[in-house]
């Protein structure tokens, strides 16, 4: 098992639309959760970061997490072309400072 | 505010040619790390330093891999006797002492022969 896992894309939607991700990890003592975004041939770039249950919103943006079922989502409202990109979710728990990365799910957004 | 930055961004090299890249972090960040990415996957930790120790090796990470941070500022990474299989990007990132975020910087893309 994977230690962490997106739904698979790549999801396609009309601009205007709301894109929803989805990534679950099967660490129990996760507690910082990130969405990075990442055009091809790009490098990654943090758009949000959740740390405890609920909403976090920021602009188009909302990141939910939910510790006891172990699944982050990120919502993107009022999707727009230049959101078209992959977005990995990435986790890591107490005292191990490295990220544990999804494979990403790849958003297309059509005019 | 300068971000990471990391050179070189292109690397085309034959096999069994070594290889160092490098990589400057935010000014203020004492943990630094290096990933590695292949098409289609996310990131993969390698390695990590706090100040100049390093803290962390992946098991990816084989001999011919090496990574330093001589004064806790700009770290390099050397692979000896590059094989195809190391073809794909570098990323280095950079995080402050009391910040879980990660920034990274535009990578290094190594392609070799």
């Amino acid at each position: 098992q994977k230690e962490v896992e997106q739904n698979s894309g790549p999801l396609s939607v009309p601009e205007g639309a709301i894109a929803s991700l989805n990534c679950t990890y099967s660490d129990r003592g996760s507690q910082s959760f990130f969405w990075y975004r990442q055009y091809s041939g790009k490098s990654p770039e943090l758009i949000m970061s959740i740390y405890s249950n609920g909403d976090k919103e920021d602009g188009r943006f909302t990141a939910q997490l939910n510790k006891a079922s172990q699944y982050v989502s990120l919502l993107i409202r009022d999707s727009q072309p230049s959101d078209s990109a992959t977005y990995l979710c990435a986790v890591n728990i107490p005292n191990d400072y490295k990220l544990s990365f999804g494979a990403g799910t790849t958003v297309t957004v059509r005019a | 505010d300068t971000g990471v930055s990391q050179d070189p961004r292109h690397k085309i090299t034959k096999r069994g040619q070594n290889v160092t890249f490098r990589c400057d972090p935010i000014s203020e960040h004492n943990r630094l790390y290096w990933y590695r990415q292949t098409l289609g996957q996310g990131p993969e930790f390698l390695t990590y330093f706090q100040n100049e120790a390093q803290l962390e090796k992946s098991r990816l990470l084989s001999d011919r891999f090496s990574a330093e941070r001589p004064k806790g500022s700009f770290s390099t990474l050397e692979i000896q006797r590059t094989e195809q299989g190391d073809s794909a990007m570098y990323l280095c990132a950079s995080s402050g002492e009391w910040a879980s975020e990660q920034f990274f910087g535009p990578g290094t893309r190594l392609t070799v022969l």
